[in-house]
């Protein structure tokens, strides 16, 4: 079974432009969860979907968003982007989410640059 | 809020070693407790969870941790670490529904 892949691996973009990042999961995860690593912060919870709704949210401002597609396929997006959005982004699936005994399964992640 | 922490940010070892690394989460209640691993240049990987049941819970690669509900304690183990145990390891614990991670531990093992 394949994993969870996200594109691009690698992004640099200038402050002000919007990026959008994609994600797909795993065959038959219906549940996508977006987190932001960086040095400073660690890895922050940024939002979940399933079934194309988003079902939770981390404390982020409204420049980040998210959608979910039929097919569980997720994108990201950031709008007027800052240096300090500059982080690895992470996708991870799982059947249903995080309810009871679910694990998440990570992708290798999106490195954005932003100059 | 739910928080985590690893006391460590930073562990350097010699091969055959003992390793214990600390986690600690805010508070109690239902909690379900996982440790990931993140090898140089590879993706976060379930190294085991903790969900219910025997607290002594055991993963991948030989490691294994201990749930202690009264010290809010989740730390892993492993009696004997390798060269190729060398990666940065997180604590997480999944509250409301989305997961609340600890800042991770470099582990540097020296062959």
């Amino acid at each position: 079974k394949a994993g969870v892949t996200q594109t691009p691996r690698y992004l640099i973009k200038t402050r002000g432009q919007q990026v959008t990042l994609s994600c797909s999961p795993i065959s038959g995860h219906r549940s996508v969860s977006w987190y932001q690593q960086t040095p400073g912060q660690g890895l922050q919870f940024l939002f979940e979907y399933f079934s194309e709704t988003q079902r939770n949210k981390g404390n982020f401002p409204g420049r980040f968003s998210g959608r979910q597609f039929s097919n569980s396929r997720s994108e990201m997006n950031v709008s007027t982007l800052e240096l300090g959005d500059s982080a690895l982004y992470l996708c991870a699936s799982s059947l249903e989410g995080l309810a009871g005994d679910e694990t998440q399964y990570f992708g290798p992640g999106t490195r954005l640059l932003v100059l | 809020a739910q928080s985590v922490s690893q006391h460590n940010h930073h562990v350097i070892l010699s091969e055959a070693a003992s390793l214990e690394l600390g986690c600690n989460y805010s508070y109690g209640g239902t909690v379900n407790l996982f440790w990931y691993v993140q090898y140089p240049g590879q993706h976060l990987q379930l190294l085991l969870k903790y969900f219910s049941g025997d607290p002594l819970v055991k993963g991948i690669k030989g490691f294994e941790a201990e749930f202690i509900k009264s010290k809010f304690s989740f730390n892993l183990r492993k009696p004997s670490v390798q060269w190729s145990d060398t990666a940065e390891y997180f604590c997480a614990v999944n509250s409301n529904y989305q997961l609340i991670w600890g800042a991770g531990t470099k582990l540097i093992i020296k062959p």
